[in-house]
């Protein structure tokens, strides 16, 4: 059972370049987000959607853009690189958001900026 | 305030000791609250749903006060496999969408 797939798994960015980080996952799940986790903090959301077709801003939200052409992928794009932006990203789907639904993450991407 | 606060840790327990953790939130129009796990360099994964009545598995027991707007984990006999840091998470929408995590609770249990 794949679940949620990120890749890659570790990249190195040089300020200023561009990157797509990808997530897929094979779950059927309509919720799916983009976080990331800078050392000692919880997670802070990016973007989120609900469906195909359909996305919104998260917590922050700022130098990253999102898109979700099918149910299964929601691939998170980033522009012009800064050293900000070094963190560890999570992806991560459900079914909903009730109290027994399940978010199931991916493994997370490790992005430095230098 | 923060959105969704716990106790800073870490917590350094020998095996075998009963252990809780503290969560408080502050919307109180919150919907629905879990506990996460994320062991080290790893990614979250859930660890239990918080029900309004408390509920409990195996070892681990999750209450819920809405009035007080605050949220509990408590481990008992604690192993060395439990090592990890511990996640409150609160959803605040039903129907739209809205997860706050907390910044978490690292746990070290030794032998």
């Amino acid at each position: 059972n794949a679940g949620v797939t990120q890749t890659p798994k570790f990249r190195i960015l040089k300020i200023g370049q561009s990157m797509t980080l990808q997530c897929t996952q094979d779950m059927n799940h309509n919720y799916m987000y983009w976080y990331r986790q800078d050392p000692g903090m919880g997670l802070k959301l990016i973007y989120y959607s609900v469906g195909a077709g359909i996305t919104d801003k998260g917590e922050v939200p700022n130098g990253y853009n999102v898109s979700r052409s099918t149910t299964e992928d929601f691939p998170l794009r980033l522009e012009l690189a800064a050293p900000s932006q070094t963190s560890v990203y999570f992806c991560a789907s459900s079914a909903g958001t009730g109290l027994n639904t399940e978010a199931f993450f991916g493994q997370g991407t490790r992005l430095t900026v230098v | 305030r923060k959105e969704v606060e716990q106790d800073p840790g870490p917590f350094n327990v020998p095996e075998g000791a009963t252990v809780a953790f503290n969560c408080t939130y502050s919307n109180s129009a919150s919907q629905s609250f879990f506990w996460y796990r994320q062991d080290c360099r790893k990614e979250p994964k859930l660890l239990m749903s918080v029900y309004s009545s408390g509920n409990e598995d195996g070892r681990f027991t999750a209450q819920l006060n809405r009035a007080s707007q605050y949220i509990s984990l408590l481990i008992r006999d604690s192993k060395l496999s439990d090592s990890a840091t511990y996640l409150c998470v609160v959803n605040e929408t039903p129907g739209g969408f809205k997860t706050i995590f907390g910044a978490g609770t690292r746990l070290f249990v030794k032998a």
